[in-house]
Order: C-alpha cells, then structure tokens, then sequence
C-alpha cells in the first residue's frame, strides 16, 4: 500500500528564510506525488505535481519540488519565505488503479515570522 | 466562476439528525469525490464517483450515502449524526480515468459541528 510522511508537524521560518518541508513516500509502483495548500478556512489548491517527467517540478507562488527515488522523498522548497506563505502543506501519492485517489501526509504547518 | 462549489460552508446540527452537503464542479470533470478531515486536520478519501458511478468506496459507515444526479453534482447525505462526524468534508473533482496524475480540485469544505 501506498503512504506518505510529512516530518514535522509543524516548520517556523522567518520572513525572507529558507522553507524546506519534507516528504517521504512509500510505493510499489512508480508514484505520482502532489504539493497541496491549505489556508485558513479554505479548501487545497496543488502547488505542484511529479508525473514522472522532469524530476525538478516547479510550482506556483516560487515553491518547487525535487523527486529523488533512491531516497523515496519528495521535499517542498522555496527560497525566500513571505507572510503569504503561512498555511497548512500537504504532500499526497495517487494510489493505485485508475481512479487516481490521493492519500495524504498528516499535513505541516508551516509558521512565517516577520 | 467558482470550480467546485460547496454548500452549506457551515452545518450545526444535534446528535440523530439527517443532513445533507451538497456539491457542484463546473469544470466538465467526469469524477468526483468526498474527503473527510478530521480535527487534526487529516484528510482521508471516503468516496469516488465516475460518471456517476460508485468507484470507490473506503471503510465509511453506511449512515453516509452519497448521491450523484448527474456527472457535475455529488451530494452527501447523512444519517443519525455522531459526534464523532463533526469534521471538515471536502468535495473534490477530477477530469475522471485518465490515469493516476490526474488533478484534484478541491471546494471551500463544508464545516460539520455535531452537538
């Protein structure tokens, strides 16, 4: 079965730092793996996608992923944090069969301080 | 234009009651789908439509019955409320059975507090 763990329930940065929001990923198939957004009281925009072309996906809003199989890992990164970027961060894998369902991580929040 | 619309956003009921959440995607998708998340804000597929076909349907108590009436609409109804159904339901949409890579859009969720 397919699974995802996000470390970290909860990343603090300052405005203007680094953001690095891990995922692990655990799959007998090759995954497809999504970056979902959460803000306050809202519904989950993507942010981003691998579908197995460019390991490098770049996303909205300046974040981008890298997929590395050999560590199963998909981690979120963006290079200058914003206010605007405080929100809940969810990494998903599309389970198997043709449906597509998504199973989530346990989600981080991710904290910007001025 | 809102693509995958909810209503109510919120929903306070007592304990037994029946209530429905209703949901509308105009983006011409063929699949559908309901999320639960729970306080601790996970999120968990409870079911999957396609063209108005059950897909999927995850260890969900019978008292949740969704309802397709056409490919844009899944509507969820619920039985004899519990507490512990008080959570965030998500209805989401997807351009249906081309592949695993396929997009989810999500709605605004529906806040469920059951008293």
């Amino acid at each position: 079965a397919q699974s995802v763990t996000q470390l970290g329930s909860h990343v603090s940065v300052s405005e203007g730092a680094l953001v690095l929001l891990r995922c692990n990923y655990s799959s007998s198939v090759p995954p497809y793996l999504f970056w979902y957004v959460q803000y306050p009281n809202q519904g989950l925009q993507l942010l981003l996608k691998y579908t197995s072309a460019a390991t490098l996906v770049k996303g909205i809003n300046g974040f981008e992923a890298e997929f590395k199989k050999s560590e199963t890992s998909f981690h979120l990164t963006k290079p200058s944090a914003h206010m605007s970027d405080a929100a809940e961060y969810f990494c998903a894998v599309s389970e198997g069969g043709s449906q597509g369902n998504l199973i989530f991580g346990k989600g981080t929040k991710l904290s910007v301080k001025p | 234009d809102t693509a995958v619309s909810q209503t109510p956003k919120y929903l306070v009921t007592q304990m037994g009651n029946d209530k429905s959440i209703k949901c509308e995607q105009n983006l011409g998708h063929d699949t559908m789908y309901w999320y639960k998340q729970d306080s601790k804000k996970f999120l968990k597929i409870m079911f999957s439509y396609n063209n108005k076909e059950l897909i999927i349907n995850e260890t969900v108590p019978n008292r949740f019955s969704p309802k397709s009436p056409d490919k844009a609409h899944l509507n969820l109804h619920i039985n004899s409320l519990e507490l512990g159904d008080s959570a965030v339901y998500f209805c989401a949409s997807s351009r249906g059975l081309a592949g695993r890579s396929e997009t989810q859009y999500f709605g605004p969720g529906t806040r469920l507090l059951v008293l």
